[in-house]
């Protein structure tokens, strides 16, 4: 079955440091998403992604935060700068389709500790 | 997305059936129910999703009231891996960005 590939599975970085999360969404999906679970917490709506653009963005995605597709199978997400409390789980998604009827794959996501 | 709302946690024997409620009283004539559920340590994981008839897939089973405004999530046989949060979402025709609620913690007791 296929299935959305995320790396690193844990990333330890300290605070005030960059980093990029990695995703290889299902090959023939064309949107992409990006979640994140503090620990004990709910899921969290980051991101959505079609076409090379945003499509929709939560209150949480700020400036601090971007998204990319670079070439025709990855897609990442930074952290410009990060802090303590961007300490969570990352998962990306993928679909076929917009809203509506449409299924999300989720990755098994990326753990990122902030010191 | 309209709002959902669901017991915070139930309990299930294995091998019996259980019935996941949901209440969506401001659904939309097209807003779709989908469910998903997060095992422990894992991605959430989607499991069934329906508009206005009942459905069934090798997971679960779906039950839409006939006025949309509640759902149930039908597991035919508990096993001990179904233990997870279940989250009953409602998908419009429009925005991209599906959101998650507290969900239910389903614990199945052997």
């Amino acid at each position: 079955e296929p299935e959305v590939t995320q790396t690193p599975s844990h990333q330890v970085t300290q605070m005030g440091q960059e980093v990029i999360l990695r995703c290889v969404p299902i090959s023939n999906h064309l949107y992409f998403y990006w979640y994140r679970q503090i620990l004990g917490q709910k899921v969290e709506f980051l991101v959505s992604f079609y076409n090379n653009e945003i499509s929709e963005k939560s209150e949480i995605f700020d400036d601090q935060f971007s998204v990319e597709r670079p070439d025709g199978s990855n897609f990442t997400l930074k952290i410009r700068s990060t802090k303590l409390e961007d300490s969570a789980m990352y998962f990306c998604a993928s679909s076929e389709s917009g809203a509506g009827a449409n299924v999300l794959t989720f990755g098994a996501g990326s753990r990122l500790t902030v010191l | 997305d309209a709002k959902t709302t669901q017991p915070n946690s139930m309990e299930s024997n294995e091998e019996e059936p259980v019935h996941l409620p949901c209440n969506h009283s401001t659904i939309s004539g097209t807003d779709y129910i989908h469910w998903y559920r997060q095992l422990p340590s894992q991605g959430p994981e989607y499991v069934i999703h329906g508009l206005t008839s009942n459905v069934n897939n090798r997971m679960a089973s779906l039950a839409i009231a006939e006025d949309r405004k509640s759902s149930t999530l039908i597991l035919h046989r508990a096993t001990l891996r179904d233990a997870a949060v279940y989250y009953c979402i409602l998908r419009d025709a429009i925005n991209n960005d599906m959101r998650f609620g507290a969900g239910t913690r389903l614990t199945v007791k052997p």
